[in-house]
C-alpha cells in the first residue's frame, strides 16, 4: 500500500530534550516536506526536500533541522525544543515539488507536547 | 506574501444538501490549486487538484471550480452524506511554497 507513515505519532517531551520525528515513504517520490498545523494559523511549511541531499527552508525553519540521505526518509529534528513547537506534524511527499502540479501524499501527523 | 482565506470557518448543513466551500487567495501567481479533506486523527487526503491553466476539475460529486484573477475557488459537493464530515482545506502552489487555508470544518446531519 503505498503511505506515508510517521513516528512517533504522539510525544511528549520537555524543554531542551533533543527528539527526531521520523518519515518514511514507499512511492518513490522525489519531493518531501514538513508541516506544522496549528489552530487558526493553518499548515505552514518548515523545510521540504527536492531530492536527496537537497534541502530548502519552508516558512517557518526556525529550531528545525532536517535530512535527506536517502529519498525515502526526511527525518525533522529538534535539537532544543521549546514549549512554541507544540503543534501536530505532518510530513508529505509527492513526485515533484512546488510548480509541478503533482499531488502531495500526507501521513497521519504526530502530535508533539513541549512541556 | 500568498494569504489564503476559507469561508466559513465551520458549516452544518442536513444531508441531501448541496453545498459550496470557499477559498480565496491574494496573490493570482500560482501554479496550481489543490482541495484536501482532514479527518480527526488522520492526515490530508488530496480530494482535487486544479491547474492554473484550468477553469475546473471533477471527481465523483465533488467539483472545484478556479477562478485565477480573481484569486477564488470553489468546492461544490453535492447530495451531502453524513461521511462528508470532515475539515476541507485548499492550497495554493506558488512554485516556491505551498500555502494553505485554515479550513471549512463541515458537519453532515442525517
Amino acid at each position: 500500500e503505498a503511505q506515508v507513515t510517521q513516528n512517533p505519532r504522539y510525544l511528549i517531551t520537555v524543554t531542551g530534550k533533543k527528539l527526531t520525528v521520523t518519515c518514511s515513504q514507499n512511492m518513490n517520490h522525489e519531493y518531501m516536506s514538513w508541516y506544522r498545523q496549528d489552530p487558526g494559523l493553518g499548515l505552514r511549511q518548515i523545510y521540504y526536500s527536492m531530492n536527496v541531499e537537497v534541502t530548502d527552508k519552508g516558512d517557518v525553519p526556525e529550531g528545525y533541522k532536517v535530512s535527506r540521505k536517502e529519498k525515502r526518509n526526511f527525518p525533522l529534528i529538534l535539537e532544543s525544543p521549546s514549549p512554541n513547537q507544540t503543534s501536530l506534524y505532518f510530513c508529505a511527499s509527492s513526485l515533484a515539488g512546488q510548480g509541478s502540479s503533482y499531488e502531495q501524499y500526507f501521513g497521519p501527523g504526530t502530535r508533539l507536547t513541549v512541556t | 506574501k500568498q494569504e489564503v482565506t476559507q469561508i466559513p470557518a465551520a458549516l452544518s448543513v442536513p444531508e441531501g444538501e448541496n453545498l459550496v466551500l470557499n477559498c480565496s487567495f491574494t496573490d493570482s501567481a500560482i501554479y496550481n490549486l489543490q482541495w484536501f479533506r482532514q479527518d480527526p486523527g488522520k492526515g490530508l487526503t488530496s480530494l482535487l487538484l486544479i491547474q492554473s491553466s484550468q477553469r475546473e476539475q471533477t471527481s465523483g460529486r465533488l467539483n472545484a471550480s478556479l477562478d485565477k484573477s480573481s484569486g477564488r475557488s470553489t468546492l461544490y459537493i453535492a447530495a451531502s452524506q453524513p461521511g462528508d464530515s470532515a475539515t476541507y482545506l485548499c492550497a495554493v502552489d506558488t512554485g516556491n511554497q505551498f500555502y494553505f487555508g485554515t479550513g471549512t470544518s463541515l458537519t453532515v446531519i442525517p
